[in-house]
């Protein structure tokens, strides 16, 4: 594992499927932090989370997006019924500590719906 | 209102050209950092300053954290082609969540040949 693998790197949906984004972290970084970025805005943040946990979800909307990170396997980065204001990138980052010293970013996946 | 304001927005020089960038906040912040992003990548972390005055040298790129903990610049030399990317500033604002970064909206830098 060289990096933070995100996919599928492109999600196309349409309005009303589901999108589900899975991040594998960094071999030895157990913490987890999903950021989205829309056209011409920088990176928000989403959630954070360690395994079996989420320790701040205070920057994802309280509908139709949830998060997860189970013991075994990927983080996955869930959203339901989908708009088309949910066309962005999301960025999944992960470092060793809870901390914003150094993260390692995925390559994101890009989702676009019609 | 953007807490990190990046400028200029949009950069375009020729190559051996030297620049500056900047970064500024009204807020002080305990650690920030300086990625650059390609096309259709994710953001690749080139250094994080966390004290005052701070001053980090990368090769060609030099990046000082302002005494106050609000701001920051990068100064790239003799820049190249491969330079060429987005700059983004991000930064762990001092008594919030240090795990929650706030990121600029970035410097469009173009090196040209």
């Amino acid at each position: 594992n060289a990096g933070v693998m995100q996919n599928p790197r492109h999600l196309v949906r349409r309005r009303g499927q589901e999108a589900r984004l899975r991040c594998s972290p960094m071999k030895g970084h157990s913490h987890v932090y999903w950021y989205r970025q829309l056209p011409e805005e920088g990176l928000k943040f989403m959630v954070y989370l360690q395994k079996e946990n989420i320790i701040d979800e205070s920057g994802m909307p309280k509908e139709r997006f949830s998060a997860e990170f189970p013991k075994e396997g990927p983080s996955i980065l869930r959203i339901q019924q989908v708009v088309r204001g949910d066309s962005a990138a999301y960025f999944c980052a992960s470092s060793p500590r809870g901390t914003g010293y150094g993260y390692t970013f995925g390559s994101g996946t890009r989702l676009t719906v019609v | 209102t953007q807490l990190l304001e990046q400028s200029p927005q949009f950069l375009s020089i020729q190559e051996g050209e030297n620049l500056t960038v900047y970064c500024n906040s009204s807020s002080v912040f305990s650690s920030l950092q300086w990625y650059r992003q390609e096309p259709g990548e994710g953001p690749v972390l080139l250094v994080t300053v966390v004290t005052g005055g701070e001053v980090k040298k990368l090769k060609r790129l030099t990046f000082q954290f302002g005494d106050a903990r609000k701001d920051s610049s990068l100064h790239i030399t003799a820049a190249q082609p491969g330079d060429t990317g987005l700059y983004l500033c991000a930064g762990a604002v001092a008594g919030g969540s240090n795990y929650k970064l706030t990121f600029g909206k970035g410097t469009l830098l173009t090196v040209n040949p």
